[in-house]
């Protein structure tokens, strides 16, 4: 079983939707986590870094983070065309490597 | 500051062959890591230094596989004797411990294709 587990969809909505991305993870020792946009052919781009527990909004983005049941969560409202890629999960424990989930496809469509 | 830049971007190579890659940090970075991407999965931690020093090495580093970042700059990754299942997306990342965050940002990467 993979320490860190994303469905891999692909997820299709409509422009204006609100998506909801999610991964679960295994090791309690997790306190940073990371969401990580990548388009075709090109490196991860950090969107959210959170520590912890809690919320963490950035314009059309939040982030949610519950420790107590290992899972956290990426809502995208207002979702364009633009967002269409694959939306990485990470997360570490006190910096250094980071544990990936298998990236999740999203396709915005006009 | 133009953020991590890998080169090459692309590299073809037959099998047998030995490949380098180079990945050059943001500046001032003092972390820096590789990691290897398949197609449809996440990228796997390969290894890292902080500064001159290699810190981790994961087992998916075999023994034909050898990093180094010898004046705590830029970074090269060697593959030696190239085999088929090499071939995959091969990213580099770099962070700062001095920052708030210890917060890795990506490079383009470089596109390994192995005949």
């Amino acid at each position: 079983q993979k320490e860190v587990e994303q469905d891999p969809g692909p997820l299709s909505v409509p422009e204006g939707a609100i998506v909801s991305l999610n991964c679960t993870y295994s090791n309690s020792a997790f306190q940073y986590f990371m969401w990580y946009r990548q388009y075709s052919r090109k490196g991860p781009e950090l969107l959210m870094y959170t520590y912890s527990s809690g919320n963490k909004e950035d314009g059309r983005f939040t982030a949610q983070v519950d420790k107590s049941s290992k899972y956290i969560s990426l809502f995208i409202r207002d979702s364009q065309p633009s967002d269409s890629a694959t939306y990485l999960c990470a997360m570490n424990n006190q910096g250094g490597k980071l544990i990936f989930g298998q990236g999740t496809e999203l396709s915005v469509k006009p | 500051d133009t953020g991590v830049s890998q080169d090459p971007r692309h590299k073809i190579t037959k099998r047998g062959q030995n490949v380098t890659f180079r990945c050059d940090p943001i500046s001032e970075h003092n972390r820096l890591y590789w990691y290897r991407q398949t197609l449809g999965q996440g990228p796997e931690f390969l290894t890292y230094f902080q500064n001159e020093a290699q810190l981790e090495k994961s087992r998916l580093l075999s023994d034909r596989f050898s990093a180094e970042r010898p004046k705590g700059s830029f970074s090269t990754l060697e593959i030696q004797r190239t085999e088929q299942g090499d071939s995959a997306m091969y990213l580099c990342a770099s962070s700062s411990t001095r920052a708030s965050t210890d917060t890795q940002y990506f490079g383009p990467g470089t596109r390994l294709t192995v005949l």
